[in-house]
């Protein structure tokens, strides 16, 4: 299967911890974007790269959230000092920029819970 | 900026009935617009995308969708449902032209409950 893999699928933390979640993108799609969906929620876009070059981050994305993606292929989205408002579904989506690829395609998501 | 309000957060029809779920969006720029759909603890898949061209589309699963410029609506139809097709229904929105961040913007969702 050569779609769009997230790790962990599920992580349970303490309010305080750090987090730290990985996305690998299609292998040949430049574009890669996270997105929150809290419960009952649509997702909402957190921030986007294209390649290496991080290049919009919403309001959503306070200062405790960083997002990489160092080589231009897997993306780390990082959630320092969590607080139970951070528990949602963290969704990751590749796409590539050539003709005729306008569709976002999606990871399973990470589930985060923090108690 | 763009938003999607998606009219109804729970749509209950029973099995070989038709529904629509209906989605209204608003921008100031040309758009494309997509329902994607999620079953229980999986991630989103797109169910059908309107670009440009013909304002109907479809999917493989028997949905189609029809692009209203006018009424700026985007409703999902199908005409005879099957218990497979229990979900949560998302509709999006994101810019039109290639370039710029086409991030999507989400409707709340519909949830799509079958009875047999």
């Amino acid at each position: 299967d050569t779609g769009v893999s997230q790790n962990p699928r599920h992580k349970i933390t303490k309010r305080g911890q750090n987090v730290t979640f990985r996305c690998d993108p299609i292998s040949e799609h430049n574009r890669l974007y996270w997105y929150r969906q809290t419960l009952g929620q649509g997702p909402e876009f957190l921030t986007y790269f294209q390649n290496e070059a991080q290049l919009e981050k919403s309001r959503l994305l306070s200062d405790r959230f960083s997002a990489e993606r160092p080589k231009g292929s897997f993306s780390t989205l990082e959630i320092q000092r969590t607080e139970q408002g951070d528990s949602a579904m963290y969704l990751c989506a590749s796409k590539g920029t050539s003709g005729g690829t306008d569709t976002q395609y999606f990871g399973p998501g990470t589930r985060l819970t923090v108690l | 900026a763009q938003s999607v309000t998606q009219l109804d957060s729970q749509v209950p029809v029973f099995e070989e009935a038709p529904v629509e779920l209906r989605c209204n969006y608003s921008s100031s720029v040309s758009v494309y617009l997509f329902w994607y759909v999620q079953y229980p603890n999986q991630g989103l898949q797109l169910l059908l995308k309107y670009l440009s061209g013909s304002t109907l589309v479809e999917s493989i699963n028997g949905f189609e969708a029809e692009f209203n410029k006018s009424q700026t609506s985007f409703h999902l139809r199908k005409p005879s449902v099957h218990i497979s097709d229990t979900a949560e229904y998302f509709c999006a929105v994101s810019d039109g032209p290639i370039g710029g961040a086409q991030k999507l913007v989400f409707g709340q969702g519909t949830r799509l409950t079958i009875n047999p």
